[in-house]
């Protein structure tokens, strides 16, 4: 199994861009890697998904490295309301497989005035 | 908008009841999973399931059981509670296609 590693806390200040990354030496060859984010006394919600290079929807950036041991979650201009904690997904969640997906501790962001 | 709707945002039980947690998505997804979440420990797997009647053991199954008899529902079951299963529980859904996993809003479950 990946094992997921990211920083268990980060501060940031309103407009800043943030970068938090996740590694996983371990990744396989089938695995994806996806961004969750949590709100507290809520369920864990969809950010993005990645496989390689480069993602970027509406709200994020996600880069891959070539040899995928690492992702980096890029949050352009955080504002108060991003403040929650993220958590890095590597496996798929969609196939049989699914149980063999690995979360990491997630990353408690404070987004400071 | 998809929806995994948890029976209960919070319960207390007692040592060594039976306790039932629900768990109904409405968008036809295969496969479903109950999580557990704890302080520091992140999200860790119980059970998951990819079709009717299908289970795996995650990475804690110790003390719970599950029941998937239709597809849409998914239950996660303490046969016996105990003080060190107060926790919130968290109910997902994913697609086969790789897609975004769908979380409920938690069950806060406290065991006295």
């Amino acid at each position: 199994l990946a094992k997921t590693t990211q920083p268990i806390s980060m501060d940031s200040y309103e407009g800043q861009e943030v970068n938090i990354t996740c590694s996983h030496n371990n990744i396989a060859t089938n695995d994806y890697i996806t961004w969750y984010q949590q709100f507290p006394s809520q369920g864990p919600r969809f950010i993005i998904q990645g496989y390689k290079t480069k993602v970027t929807n509406e709200v994020a950036s996600l880069f891959i490295p070539a040899d995928r041991k690492s992702s980096t979650l890029s949050l352009p201009r955080v504002s108060l309301s991003d403040t929650a904690v993220y958590y890095c997904l590597v496996g798929d969640l969609g196939n049989t497989n699914a149980g063999k997906s690995t979360f990491g501790d997630g990353t408690t962001l404070t987004v400071k005035p | 908008d998809v929806k995994v709707t948890q029976s209960s945002r919070y319960l207390v039980k007692r040592t060594g009841e039976k306790v039932f947690l629900e768990c109904v998505q409405d968008m036809d997804h295969e496969n479903m999973f109950w999580y557990r979440q704890d302080p520091g420990l992140g999200l860790r797997l119980i059970y998951f399931s990819y079709d009717v009647k299908m289970k795996e053991k995650g990475d804690i199954p110790e003390g719970y059981s599950v029941s998937r008899e239709k597809k849409e529902r998914f239950s996660l079951i303490l046969e016996s509670a105990s003080t060190n299963q107060t926790s919130m529980y968290l109910c997902a859904s994913s697609p086969p296609d790789r897609g975004e996993a769908f979380f409920g809003q938690g069950t806060r479950l406290t065991v006295v």
